[in-house]
């Protein structure tokens, strides 16, 4: 699978700023789109997830917006707290791909106290 | 209810030994998978259960890996005479169905060959 290595971006933040995390899609044909949060040493947790026939789905502090003009995916946290300290992947399906997703490299977000 | 459990939670072992890694998907959950994450990366997705349906082995690196699941509970990922490149974040997933259901993880097996 696609990956950056030992180096993953890093988004660093103030916290109680807006956070916006962003991925790049592979297939045009997605219809399906996952956003996860992994804390160190744990397993990615779900946090919100949006069907191609929306473009934008909000959440807890959170807000998903598509755009598949452009196959583009971003996460939007208001308000970062330091407990948003994590990666966060990005992760897309389709019947294509038989039985699996694929998944974003990731993208580690680090809350500035 | 109880989420995706796996075990152990760490393993480490001497290169050339087999391993065997346990996953608990969640009650009901008839879709299963597992993947590999090493360090500072992202999923590497490795295999698929749906019921009892022939599983989607398409992402195993090699023969050397294997996995069983009896059913729609339990799934077993074996390696065979690991290798260093072998250490990994070892992550199962279950969800409800196929396509476009979310996926469910349990906190991983961290395998260290030495």
């Amino acid at each position: 699978g696609e990956s950056v290595g030992l180096h993953l971006p890093t988004l660093s933040v103030q916290e109680g700023d807006n956070s916006i995390i962003n991925c790049a899609y592979s297939n045009s044909a997605s219809d399906y789109f996952i956003w996860y949060k992994q804390e160190s040493g744990k397993g990615p947790q779900f946090i919100i997830d949006i069907r191609s026939n929306m473009d934008k789905r909000q959440g807890q502090r959170v807000t998903v917006l598509l755009n598949k003009t452009v196959k583009h995916l971003s996460l939007q946290i208001a308000a970062t707290q330091p407990g948003d300290s994590a990666v966060y992947f990005c992760a897309e399906n389709h019947d294509n791909y038989g039985q699996n997703f694929v998944f974003g490299p990731g993208t580690r977000l680090s809350v500035l106290p | 209810g109880a989420g995706v459990s796996q075990s152990p939670s760490n393993k480490v072992t001497e290169k050339g030994k087999d391993v065997e890694l346990r996953c608990d998907p969640i009650s009901g959950h008839t879709a299963l998978y597992w993947y590999r994450q090493r360090l500072g990366q992202g999923l590497e997705f490795l295999i698929y259960f749906q019921g009892n349906s022939a599983p989607d082995k398409s992402g195993l690196p090699s023969d050397r890996f294997s996995a069983e699941r009896t059913g729609e509970s339990v799934s077993t990922l074996t390696i065979q005479r690991t290798q260093q490149e072998d250490s990994a974040v070892y992550l199962c997933a279950s969800s409800l169905r196929t396509s476009g259901e979310t996926q469910y993880f349990g906190p991983g097996t961290r395998l260290l060959v030495l």
